[in-house]
């Protein structure tokens, strides 16, 4: 069976800091990848997609950015936090492009810029 | 553009009676929607789909969903709620390779 992981769970990180969350999949293999972001605990916002290593589609210019270096590791970065990037960071995975699979989501990283 | 819309923010309903969370959707061609429900602190769970057949889809918890095309809608139900149930809901479409989420209603269900 396939499981998602993300790590940290929590973060609290200083404005101005780096960020470096790390969404890792097993079981499968190419599967589209997606980085959430909700702020309190409401509406999700599409962050960034992939539909394989090295592709990424960016859905809001913002400060934040995405990488694929393997297929099943999906990394969201900063070079420098604001406090409004403050909210709870959602990785997600689905079946291979074109077809009609539902997302399954990692249990999240709650990230509090101070 | 694919769109969906939930437009209660809150639904509340006695423990045992019948609950609904309402979701209608606008789409170009074919919709494939589908339900999450998120728990505090927790990631999305999948409940259920729909994407061609039966309008009625069964999903998990004992929840169903009614696909009504001259409607537009999705409306997600359960015939007995239990407190347990209480949790915020997410409708969403496809678009492509991604899933369009409405705002979420979050349900109370109260003993």
């Amino acid at each position: 069976s396939q499981t998602i992981h993300q790590w940290p769970a929590t973060l609290v990180q200083p404005v101005g800091s780096p960020l470096s969350l790390e969404c890792t999949v097993e079981g499968t293999s190419n599967p589209n990848l997606y980085w959430y972001r909700q702020a309190a605990g409401r509406g999700l916002q599409l962050l960034f997609y992939s539909v394989g290593i090295g592709q990424i589609s960016s859905e809001v210019p913002q400060n934040l950015s995405a990488s694929r270096p393997q297929d099943r590791q999906f990394i969201l970065s900063s070079k420098k936090l604001l406090l409004s990037d403050s909210g709870f960071y959602l990785c997600a995975w689905s079946g291979v492009a074109g077809s009609v699979h539902e997302q399954y989501f990692g249990p999240g990283t709650r990230l509090t810029v101070t | 553009a694919q769109s969906v819309a939930q437009p209660e923010d809150q639904v509340n309903v006695a423990e045992g009676n019948p609950l609904t969370v309402k979701c209608t959707y606008s789409v170009s061609g074919n919709p494939y929607l589908f339900w999450y429900v998120q728990y505090p602190n927790r990631g999305l769970q999948f409940l259920l789909k729909y994407i061609t057949g039966d309008n009625l889809v069964k999903g998990s918890y004992g929840f169903e969903a009614e696909f009504n095309k001259s409607q537009t809608s999705f409306h997600l139900k359960k015939p007995s709620a239990l407190v347990s149930d209480s949790a915020l809901y997410f409708c969403a479409v496809r678009d492509a390779d991604k899933l369009i989420f409405g705002t979420g209603t979050r349900l109370q269900v109260f003993p």
